[in-house]
């Protein structure tokens, strides 16, 4: 079955500044793997996902994500952060062989002015 | 654009109380889930169904029953509600039953159980 792990709980950043959030899966096989991040009092939102191809995804809001099957890792970036980008971010993996989406626990990232 | 709809937004129960969540969604996707998010845990998947007339249990399916009324209807039911149970609830939807569609989200409803 397939896992996740963001090692990062919470994360400050000043806006303006990158953002780096890491997150690291486990599955045997190619796995389908997803950012979505939660506002406060709201659902979550798929900001980009990978499937194959390209290893460097683009996502909505200016965010990206690079796959490396070698570190088994799919972090997430945005080169300068807005005071908005102030939520909760879940990376997650999934297989075509499995209904399951495996959610990380999350990294909260607050903006400070 | 409604997309997917929750029903509550909040809710207090009393231990030993029942409830029915409603999900209800407009983009004719055939795949509906039922999570509860607690904190410092992520999602966790609930129940599921994968097209219409089907459902199957998911990670923490205890004390909780589901029923996927049609193709647009999806609830979450708990019988004798528990204080352990006090969670967001989100309901989501896919085109298929496969995991590497994405999923959409409701809102949540947030629950709480004294």
């Amino acid at each position: 079955a397939q896992s996740v792990t963001q090692p990062d709980i919470h994360i400050t950043v000043s806006e303006g500044a990158s953002l780096e959030l890491r997150c690291n899966y486990s599955y045997g096989a190619t796995p389908y793997l997803f950012w979505y991040v939660q506002s406060p009092g709201q659902g979550l939102q798929l900001l980009l996902k990978y499937f194959s191809g390209d290893t460097l995804v683009q996502g909505i809001k200016g965010f990206e994500a690079e796959f490396k099957r070698s570190q088994s890792s799919f972090n997430l970036r945005k080169p300068s952060v807005h005071w908005s980008d102030a939520a909760e971010y879940f990376c997650a993996v999934g297989a075509s062989n499995d209904y399951k989406l495996s959610f990380g626990a999350g990294t909260t990232v607050t903006v400070r002015a | 654009n409604a997309g997917v709809t929750q029903t509550p937004k909040f809710q207090v129960l009393k231990t030993g109380q029942s409830m029915t969540l409603q999900c209800a969604q407009d983009m004719n996707h055939n795949s509906m889930y039922w999570y509860r998010q607690d904190p410092g845990m992520g999602l966790r998947l609930i129940y599921y169904s994968a097209s219409e007339g089907t459902t199957d249990k998911g990670e923490v399916p205890n004390g909780y029953n589901v029923s996927r009324l049609n193709k647009r209807e999806f609830s979450l039911r708990l019988e004798s509600a528990a204080p352990s149970q006090t969670s967001v609830y989100f309901c989501a939807s896919s085109p298929k039953g496969v995991s590497n569609q994405p999923q959409h989200f409701g809102d949540g409803t947030r629950l709480s159980i004294l």
